[in-house]
């Protein structure tokens, strides 16, 4: 079966230090990949989508970045982490063949002090 | 640009109270359909999801969502709420031929035992 991994859990981090969020998923091949950050009040932003190796899309333009080195692997970066960069960031997979909904991984907290 | 309204952003309701989250999108071709949970300190969960067919979709926990096209809705209704159905409900649209999911500002519900 499928399975997504996303770690840390909960992360501090100051203010201009770098940042890296790592998720991988299991159990399927070729999978389309997601970053969202949920704030309260917002619900789902879309930061980041990948449909292959090295194929990053980026829907908000902000400090963060996004790269996927592996077929299963997608991390999202920072080089210097800004106070509004605060937030619970969570990684996604879907089949592209049949698109049957996403799969969550379970966050990341993040907080920048 | 395609948008998901929720308008319910709290809701409060006391068990074996009927219950009706609405979702209202902006698209006027094709789409998916989704409605996610988030239970306390848990994942995101898919709960239902439409695709073709039937409008009248029935998902886990006795949740069930109307697709009404004429009305661009996807609103989820459940006829008794039970306290452990406490939680944060997001609907969700993908355009068909794309691979980004547009998500909701999200419900929260706080059903009183």
């Amino acid at each position: 079966s499928q399975t997504i991994h996303q770690w840390p859990a909960t992360l501090v981090q100051p203010v201009g230090s770098p940042l890296s969020l790592e998720c991988t998923v299991e159990g399927t091949s070729n999978p389309n990949l997601y970053w969202y950050r949920q704030a309260a009040g917002r619900g789902l932003q879309l930061l980041f989508y990948s449909i292959g190796i090295d194929q990053i899309s980026s829907e908000v333009p902000q400090n963060l970045s996004a790269s996927r080195p592996q077929d299963r692997q997608f991390i999202l970066s920072s080089k210097k982490l800004l106070l509004s960069d605060s937030g619970f960031y969570l990684c996604a997979w879907s089949n592209p063949e049949t698109n049957y909904g996403y799969t969550f991984g379970s966050g990341t907290r993040l907080t920048v002090v | 640009a395609q948008s998901v309204s929720q308008h319910n952003h709290h809701v409060i309701l006391s068990e074996a109270a009927s219950l009706e989250l609405g979702c209202n999108y902006s698209y006027g071709g094709t789409v998916n359909l989704f409605w996610y949970v988030q239970y306390p300190g848990q994942h995101l969960q898919l709960l239902l999801k439409y695709f073709s067919g039937d409008p009248l979709v029935k998902g886990i926990k006795g949740f069930e969502a109307e697709f009404i096209k004429s009305k661009f809705s996807f609103n989820l209704r459940k006829p008794s709420v039970q306290w452990s159905d406490t939680a944060e409900y997001f609907c969700a649209v993908s355009i068909s031929g794309t691979y980004k999911y547009i998500f909701g500002t999200g419900t929260r519900l706080k059903v009183l035992a």
